[in-house]
Formats: C-alpha cells, structure tokens, sequence
C-alpha cells in the first residue's frame, strides 16, 4: 500500500530564499512527526502534530521553522530566510496510535526532502 | 533526559558472519529503545522495539537485541550478515512526555563485504 509521501524529493534554494517541504502521511494516521538529519547525523526531532493540532513545537531550531497540518492530513514544513545550516535531510513520519498507544504502533517514515541551501 | 550512543560509527564484516552493533542508553526511568535501518535514499524501516517486556527482542531480517539494564545497553546481533544488510542504523530512545519524541544515535554505518 501506499505509505508516507514526500515532496519535493530534492530542492536546491539560494541563501535567504523561502522554501515549503509537503508530507502526505498514510491515510488515517493521527500521529505526524517531522525531523531533521544532518549529513552523519541521526534524526533530530522538530515538531508533532496529532491531528491537525500541533502538540510539540519544541525541536524547531528557530522562528523561520514553521509546520501546519490544517485539515489533519496533509503537512507542509516552511523555512524561511534559508540559511546554509538549514542543509539537511528533512523526515516525516507518521503513525495510526495516538499519544497514548505510541509505542504500540510503528512510526512509519517517509523517504525525506534534501534540502541545500547554496 | 534521555539518550543513546552508539559507539561505533562504522562496523565492517564478512558477509556470513556475525554483526554486532553497540549502542547504549541513559534514561531516568524505564525506556523503550528502537533500532532502525535506513538504506540509501530509502526512508528508515523499525527493525525491532523492547518495550519492557521480554530482553531479549527478535525483529526483521534475522536481527535480535538485547536489553541489559545492569550495563545499559540495547546491542543489536545477527548471527550471519547478508550483503543486503549494508545500511545505516541506528538505536532509538524514547524521549518520554506525552508526545512520544523519538531520540536518536549518530548511527552506525555496516559494510557488508563479500
């Protein structure tokens, strides 16, 4: 079946650029997680949303880290005023369990965004 | 807080022989711990999880863990590597609160050679 859903898979943007990562998680899943890796790093986590409420904010590097998941489906991750530390892979994943039964269901990731920032 | 270190950030074997890859923990309370893999350009796959229950955990793929409190650690083994085993990976720790925060290692590079 289809699992989670990343886009663009490759994006290139100049210094001070603004750009929007999208995550199409696996349909019903309530649980959505975005995080970060660094080139030799493991993942770093930014933000999660259960439904379309962002409960977790507290991995966001700065105020130009932005993430919504209006209708509880769809995320999009905005970075604004790219700067060349922005430069990583970016992950979503998502999960069927609430909070609560977290541990009970795997996380499901997709494939990532590359971002660099020149 | 919680945290992982893997303590080898590359392990090269033989395929048929065995893997080890180490990793330990430091959590204030009793933690569920992870491993998963991440192949070239693919997004990471959950091998296995301990979530108190038995120690000793088998997962995908012929891969196993064990949990040691008295040494804090989560090693993963497989007793003969496979040259479709090369990958990255890497032990999970979850990071509590209500959110379910996973924290991750650096990660350990395996090489397969045949």
């Amino acid at each position: 079946g289809a699992g989670v859903s990343q886009s663009p898979r490759y994006k290139v943007a100049k210094r001070g650029q603004d750009v929007a990562l999208r995550c199409d998680p696996i349909s019903g899943h309530v649980s959505l997680f975005w995080y970060q890796q660094a080139l030799g790093q493991g993942p770093e986590f930014l933000t999660y949303f259960q439904n379309e409420a962002q409960l977790d904010k507290s991995g966001l590097p700065s105020d130009r880290f932005f993430a919504e998941r209006p209708e509880g489906s769809v995320s999009t991750l905005k970075i604004q005023r790219t700067q060349q530390e922005d430069s990583a892979v970016y992950l979503c994943a998502s999960s069927l369990a609430t909070r609560r039964g977290f541990y009970n269901s795997p996380l499901h990731f997709g494939n990532g965004t590359r971002l660099t920032v020149t | 807080a919680q945290s992982v270190t893997q303590l080898d950030s590359h392990v090269s074997v033989s395929e048929g022989t065995p893997v080890l890859l180490r990793c330990n923990y430091s959590s204030s309370y009793s933690p569920s711990l992870f491993w998963y893999v991440q192949h070239p350009n693919k997004g990471l796959q959950l091998l296995l999880k301990y979530t108190s229950a038995a120690t000793l955990v088998k997962g995908i793929n012929g891969f196993e863990a064990e949990f040691k409190k008295s040494e804090t650690s989560f090693h993963l083994t497989k007793p003969s590597a496979h040259m479709s085993d090369a990958a990255e990976y890497f032990c999970v720790v979850s990071g509590g609160g209500s959110q379910g925060n996973l924290i991750f290692g650096k990660g350990t590079k395996l090489s397969v050679k045949p």
